[in-house]
């Protein structure tokens, strides 16, 4: 069965400091990896997808790196800003036995201005 | 395309109602999911399709739970009759084929008092 865990549950960070959030998933037959982010109360919007066969992506102030072998994944922000408060989910792809897309209970970030 | 959309954005309905929830994906796409999520579990995956079929229905909580999807545009979601706990945000979302990203419709609160 596939588990995603997402550490930490909640951080609280400076304006303009680099961080990085975790992802970790247990089993490594994934098709590919997203990245979303949500505001409160609001949708899930697409931040960065990597698929299986690759290693990072990259956009803007986001970068996002994958190691299927391990089940791990982290999403580095650049220079933080107080607009990148919201909660950061994860999600993984199955393959083999179905497409399922399994999230991660999310990290909820704080940029404190 | 607009997106996935989901109606209502906002429902409150008495205990023991029946309740319908829709979704319109992408034109084009042949996934489309339901998500409900919870403060408690997160983002729990309730159904999927592929191409119009039912292929896994193992996170609907209870036979109160249905869904359906008559064409490739347009998916249901029905509970019948409600209770207290089913209340909260439920995510529609729709992909192209298994190996790409997925899109979610901005949701529908449900609040069953």
């Amino acid at each position: 069965k596939q588990e995603v865990t997402q550490i930490p549950a909640a951080l609280s960070v400076p304006e303009g400091e680099n961080l990085v959030l975790n992802c970790s998933f247990t089993d490594s037959a994934i098709y590919n990896l997203q990245w979303f982010r949500q505001d409160p109360g609001k949708g899930l919007t697409s931040l960065l997808l990597i698929q299986s066969s690759q290693r990072e992506q990259t956009s803007g102030r986001l970068n996002a790196s994958l190691d299927k072998s391990s089940g791990r994944s982290t999403l580095y922000i650049a220079a933080s800003q107080p607009g990148d408060s919201a909660t950061y989910l994860c999600a993984v792809r199955r393959m083999n036995r179905d497409d399922k897309i399994i999230f991660g209970k999310g990290t909820r970030l704080h940029i404190l201005p | 395309d607009a997106g996935v959309i989901q109606s209502p954005r906002h429902e409150v309905t008495e205990m023991g109602q029946e309740v319908t929830l829709r979704c319109k994906p992408i034109s084009g796409h042949d996934y489309l999911f339901w998500y409900r999520q919870t403060m408690m579990r997160g983002l729990e995956l309730l159904i999927y399709f592929n191409n119009n079929v039912p292929i896994d229905d193992s996170g609907m909580p209870e036979d109160r739970f249905s869904a359906k999807m008559p064409n490739a545009s347009f998916s249901t979601l029905k509970i019948q009759p409600s209770e207290p706990r089913d209340s909260a945000v439920y995510f529609c979302a729709s992909s192209p084929i298994g190996y790409t990203e997925a899109f979610f419709g901005q949701g529908t609160r449900l609040t069953v008092v």
